[in-house]
């Protein structure tokens, strides 16, 4: 089983320009989760998604976008990349999000924008 | 606000017991999860806690008391392996995960 993977591994970015960073589950989880780890903080959500068809802001979500057109993709986009950016990229999901469901990571995306 | 607080770094000799504290001060309580998280790779569950009490899974325990706002995860039998970091998190009210910055664990031979 793949459970969840990312793509890409990394990526230089010019700052200015847009990316889409993807993520795939294979594990029919309800719940979808996007995170930003950088040094010396915890991890910080983004944006996260219940079930497919709705999405949410998390604590950190200026310049990022994503959707959750259905069940298994979960792709995040930034429009308009900002040094500040710079950060590894953690995409996870559960099967729902309450009780002892816990979150299952994928390998990360590590984004420099310069 | 929310805070989740976790002690930077911990050194710890191979075959030794070493517990890693967690506090906490969050807008509601609906759980706290431990992960461990090797260097460059993903976090990956460890345990999960929700009533008051200690719950063991190997040579890994958590403690959790909501009274007072703090948890320790408590490694045995130390294995080299177990060099990583440990991130604590709490599950808030609206069932969201806060997350402390991690403790990492240095094992010494």
């Amino acid at each position: 089983t793949a459970g969840i993977t990312q793509a890409p591994t990394s990526q230089i970015l010019a700052a200015g320009r847009s990316m889409t960073l993807r993520c795939t589950q294979d594990m029919r989880h309800n719940a979808m989760y996007w995170y930003r780890q950088d040094l010396g903080l915890g991890l910080r959500l983004i944006h996260y998604s219940n079930t497919a068809g709705t999405t949410g802001k998390g604590e950190v979500p200026d310049g990022y976008s994503v959707s959750r057109a259905n069940t298994d993709d979960f792709p995040l986009t930034l429009a308009s990349a900002v040094p500040s950016q710079t950060s590894v990229y953690f995409c996870a999901s559960s099967l729902a999000t309450g009780s002892a469901n816990e979150q299952f990571f994928g390998p990360g995306t590590r984004l420099t924008v310069l | 606000g929310q805070n989740i607080d976790q002690p930077t770094e911990m050194t710890a000799t191979e075959g030794a017991i070493v517990q890693i504290n967690c506090t906490y001060q969050t807008s509601g309580f609906n759980g706290l999860f431990w992960y461990q998280q090797h260097a460059g790779e993903a976090p990956t569950f460890l345990s999960y806690n929700v009533l008051d009490g200690l719950e063991e899974k190997g040579r890994f325990s958590s403690f959790l008391s909501r009274s007072k706002g703090y948890s320790y995860l408590l490694l045995k039998e130390l294995q080299m392996k177990d060099s990583a970091s440990y991130l604590c998190a709490v599950r808030d009210s609206n069932y969201q995960l806060i997350w402390g910055a991690g403790t990492k664990l240095i094992i010494k031979p």
